[in-house]
């Protein structure tokens, strides 16, 4: 069984650029959350897709979007960078909308904005 | 403002002790609160979990305290071992084992534990 898989592993980019950051959920996985971790802070949530459909946000712009394909494999864009989009972004998939021992995070993309 | 609060970045602990990670809140809409582990270079890891119905949750060597009244859960990892040197962070949720109504968990800012043989 493949666990969640994210790529690229590190990226940099210049501000103004745009970006587009991918996930492959666990098998049998149609939920997908996306969560940016700034240096030395936890965790924030972004945004949440299952079975297509965002199903929630949190407190971010509209340039960042995103994507759920109909394997449930995912995708965060990001236009326009700024200087503090530097963070390391984590998505992490479940069987359904649920946190904890059903929800396994990938190991994250690490995004350099220049 | 932060609703998950870790005051503590690091802790140190000898091997064979116990660690104590503390965690408060200030949202008393959380009902559903975590423990995840984080090594470098990979993605939080599931521990352990609470709902507000109980006071304690063990599972081995965790055990999470809930003290609703006072907005504070603790974490106790006995005995500690070389191996759980990692980042933990707390995070709660407004909507049980499904997430906040979006979806969510609140993450607070993570304690280093470091364990020292």
């Amino acid at each position: 069984e493949t666990g969640v898989t994210q790529s690229p592993t590190h990226l940099i980019k210049t501000r103004g650029q745009q970006v587009t950051l991918r996930c492959s959920s666990q098998s049998g996985h149609n939920t997908v959350s996306w969560y940016q971790q700034a240096l030395g802070q936890g965790p924030q949530f972004i945004f949440q897709y299952y079975r297509e459909e965002e199903n929630g946000r949190g407190n971010f712009p509209p340039r960042f979007s995103g994507l759920q394909f109909p394997n449930y494999s995912s995708e965060l864009n990001v236009n326009a960078l700024e200087l503090d989009d530097s963070a390391l972004y984590l998505c992490a998939s479940s069987p359904r909308q649920g946190v904890g021992e059903t929800q396994y995070f990938g190991p994250g993309t690490r995004l350099l904005v220049l | 403002d932060q609703q998950v609060k870790q005051n503590s970045p690091s802790l140190s602990v000898q091997e064979g002790r116990i660690s104590i990670l503390n965690c408060d809140y200030t949202n008393s809409m959380f009902d559903y609160f975590l423990w995840y582990k984080k090594y470098p270079a990979e993605g939080p890891t599931f521990l352990i979990s609470i709902s507000s119905i109980k006071d304690k949750n063990e599972d081995g060597r965790f055990t999470v305290f809930l003290n609703k009244s006072a907005k504070h859960l603790s974490l106790h990892i006995v005995p500690s071992q070389p191996g759980d040197s990692a980042v933990y962070f707390c995070a709660a949720s407004a909507g049980g084992i499904r997430g906040g109504s979006q979806g969510n968990l609140i993450f607070g800012k993570g304690t280093k534990l470091s364990v020292k043989p």
